[in-house]
């Protein structure tokens, strides 16, 4: 059971180039999540989904689009990108949206645009 | 917007202090989660706090829910090197349901 795992580790990318942010889960978790985090800024709420083929925009969504596919898997893309877009990236699955409910996290995909 | 402020934002100290952290609102929060995040990994939850007034223990960690349910702490006794890392608080916004982080705390406990 590797929970989630996030790929690649690390990225540098150039002003304007894409790439995909991969994401998978292995626990059956229905919600997904994409988070950036920032130094001294925590985490902000990129997209989520609550299942296969439902996504939608959290609190800073610009940039950036998702898909779910399947359950497992939930990918962040970003296709233009900009200086601004340099953090690191997290994933994380939880079974329910239940208040109390555990979010599970990836490692992280630090990436830097230049 | 639901806020959540935490201080100190950093924090250094010897093995053996004890330290408290703290996470501050002007909103009520249904509940309140800690998280503790290792250099080059994901959040891990601590805890999850959900009756104002509850005081939860884990070990050397104790966290409360404030009575209005606007606030929360964690006190950590003796602290320890392993105790190192990043500390955030979070907790659901009452508008999306979804989690709302406060900035994080980071902590050094040197030897």
């Amino acid at each position: 059971n590797a929970g989630v795992t996030q790929t690649p580790k690390f990225r540098i990318l150039k002003i304007g180039q894409s790439m995909t942010l991969q994401c998978t889960q292995d626990m059956n978790h229905n919600y997904m999540y994409w988070y950036r985090q920032d130094p001294g800024m925590g985490l902000k709420l990129i997209y989520y989904s609550v299942g296969a083929g439902i996504t939608d925009k959290g609190e800073v969504p610009n940039g950036y689009n998702v898909s779910r596919s399947t359950t497992e898997d939930f990918p962040l893309r970003l296709e233009l990108a900009a200086p601004s877009q340099t953090s690191v990236y997290f994933c994380a699955s939880s079974l329910s949206l239940a208040l109390a409910d555990t979010q599970y996290f990836g490692p992280g995909t630090r990436l830097t645009v230049l | 917007t639901q806020l959540l402020e935490q201080s100190p934002q950093f924090l250094s100290i010897q093995e053996g202090e004890n330290l408290t952290v703290y996470c501050n609102s002007s909103s009520v929060f249904s509940s309140l989660q800690w998280y503790r995040q290792e250099p080059g990994e994901g959040p891990v939850l601590l805890v999850t706090v959900v009756t104002g007034g509850e005081v939860k223990k884990l070990k050397r960690l104790t966290f409360q829910f404030g009575d209005a349910r606007k606030d929360s702490s964690l006190h950590i006794t003796a602290a320890q090197p392993g105790d190192t890392g990043l500390y955030l608080c979070a907790g659901p916004s009452s508008n999306t349901g979804k989690l709302i982080f406060g900035q994080g705390t980071t902590l050094q406990v040197k030897p």
